[in-house]
């Protein structure tokens, strides 16, 4: 069954430093997009990615957030000086179709813990 | 502001029974809502969904009822399995922004 997949699961870094999580949604999926969840919160949603370019964004997704499709196949958010408040676990998501009309398959996540 | 609501942090239900789980909204501008299932270290899997057309879809074991006057949405599990263990979030969406997610409702099936 195909399967969204996420890497690093789980990253460590430094206040400040920059990030880039990746993600390599379904083959025949069009949407794209980044989730994440603090420890003890709800899933937030980020950013949905279409056609090769940002479609929505979230108050939570500001400038030290960004997103790619760099090579047709994989996704990445690139966090470009983390916070302690960015530790989460980051979910990538694909979908057909629209959000709002269809399933979105999810990554198991990636765990970042800033220090 | 939280749109999409689950007001039980946890549930137990015992083996065989029913479980319901419930979901309230505030946006009417939702048209589609779907309920995802998660394990712990494991990505939301996407368990059954219901447009605002329907009040009722059914799959297997799994049913989503949806009242549209009340901005109220529930699934059942009928009967609950320890498989069934996990943590159900309530997601609605409407349009292209992804979804919003409730926080989740822990459930437990007791044997």
């Amino acid at each position: 069954e195909p399967e969204v997949t996420q890497t690093p699961s789980h990253q460590v870094t430094q206040m400040g430093q920059e990030v880039i999580l990746r993600c390599v949604p379904i083959s025949n999926h069009l949407y794209f997009y980044w989730y994440r969840q603090i420890l003890g919160q709800k899933v937030e949603f980020l950013v949905s990615f279409y056609n090769n370019e940002i479609s929505e964004k979230s108050e939570i997704f500001d400038d030290q957030f960004s997103v790619e499709r760099p090579d047709g196949s994989n996704f990445t958010l690139k966090i470009r000086s983390t916070k302690l408040e960015d530790s989460a676990m980051y979910f990538c998501a694909s979908s057909e179709l629209l959000a709002g009309t269809g399933e979105l398959f999810f990554g198991e996540g990636s765990r970042l813990t800033v220090l | 502001d939280q749109q999409v609501k689950q007001n039980s942090p946890s549930l137990s239900v015992q083996e065989g029974r029913i479980s319901i789980l419930n979901c309230d909204y505030t946006n009417s501008m939702f048209d589609y809502f779907l309920w995802y299932k998660k394990y712990p270290a494991e990505g939301p899997t996407f368990l059954i969904s219901i447009s605002s057309i329907k009040d009722k879809n059914e799959d297997g074991r799994f049913t989503v009822f949806l009242n549209k006057s009340a901005k109220h949405l529930s699934l059942h599990i009928v009967p609950s399995q320890p498989g069934d263990s996990a943590v159900y979030f309530c997601a609605a969406g409407g349009g292209a922004d992804g979804l919003t997610f409730g926080k989740g409702t822990h459930l437990i099936i007791q044997p």
